[in-house]
């Protein structure tokens, strides 16, 4: 399968513990999109990498949220000291060139108790 | 920033019956794409248009975009059962930044 794979899918985690989750893009792909999505509401932009370089960051993301792409390729998203309101489906999407459809994957599902 | 509002939030048809669902930006978009999800899985990618007053059809989907670039519909014909799902309409305003909004998304529900 050479899509955009998430793990894990499902993470339940209490409030205050850290997480962190992880995207493989597709191969060939040098942009990399992470978002929240809640229910009823479409994804919602959290940050853009092209190769390693994070280039954009929502204003909505707080400082508990970090990503990375150390090597351009996989990415990790960590959310610091977990609140309640944390808990989403967090997706991940890359894309190739100006054309830029981006393919998302399954998604990592978060609860947080 | 930019907004991106869709409508309706919900539609039930009956099956064999069309359906559209509008998309509308306070700014100018230097493109704008539609995605469908399904209940439970992730957006796919359905089409991107691009230019000022572009039309696209897949099949019975048709996708256009406004001359102004600032809107966008997409309409199916005769739907089926499998058109069901959420679709949502993803903008990238003209100022060149890379940050995608999509608008709420349009729940479709198909009655056979």
């Amino acid at each position: 399968d050479t899509g955009v794979s998430q793990n894990p899918r499902h993470k339940i985690t209490k409030r205050g513990q850290n997480v962190t989750f992880r995207c493989d893009p597709i191969s060939e792909h040098n942009r990399l999109y992470w978002y929240r999505q809640t229910l009823g509401q479409g994804p919602e932009f959290l940050t853009y990498f092209q190769n390693e370089a994070q280039l954009e960051k929502s204003r909505l993301l707080s400082d508990r949220f970090s990503a990375e792409r150390p090597k351009g390729s996989f990415s990790t998203l960590e959310i610091q000291r977990t609140e309640q309101g944390d808990s989403a489906m967090y997706l991940c999407a890359s894309s190739l060139g100006r054309l830029d459809t981006q393919y998302f994957g399954p998604g990592t599902r978060l609860t947080v108790l | 920033g930019q907004q991106v509002m869709q409508i309706p939030q919900y539609q039930h048809v009956q099956e064999g019956e069309d359906f559209t669902t509008y998309c509308n930006s306070s700014t100018t978009l230097s493109n704008i794409q539609w995605y469908k999800q399904r209940p439970g899985g992730h957006p796919v990618f359905l089409i991107q248009l691009v230019k000022s007053g572009e039309v696209k059809k897949q099949k019975r989907l048709t996708f256009q975009f406004g001359e102004a670039k600032k809107n966008s519909s997409l309409h199916i014909t005769a739907t089926q059962t499998t058109d069901v799902g959420t679709y949502f309409c993803a903008a990238r305003d003209s100022g060149g930044y890379q940050k995608v909004t999509f608008g709420i998304g349009t729940k479709l529900q198909v009655i056979p």
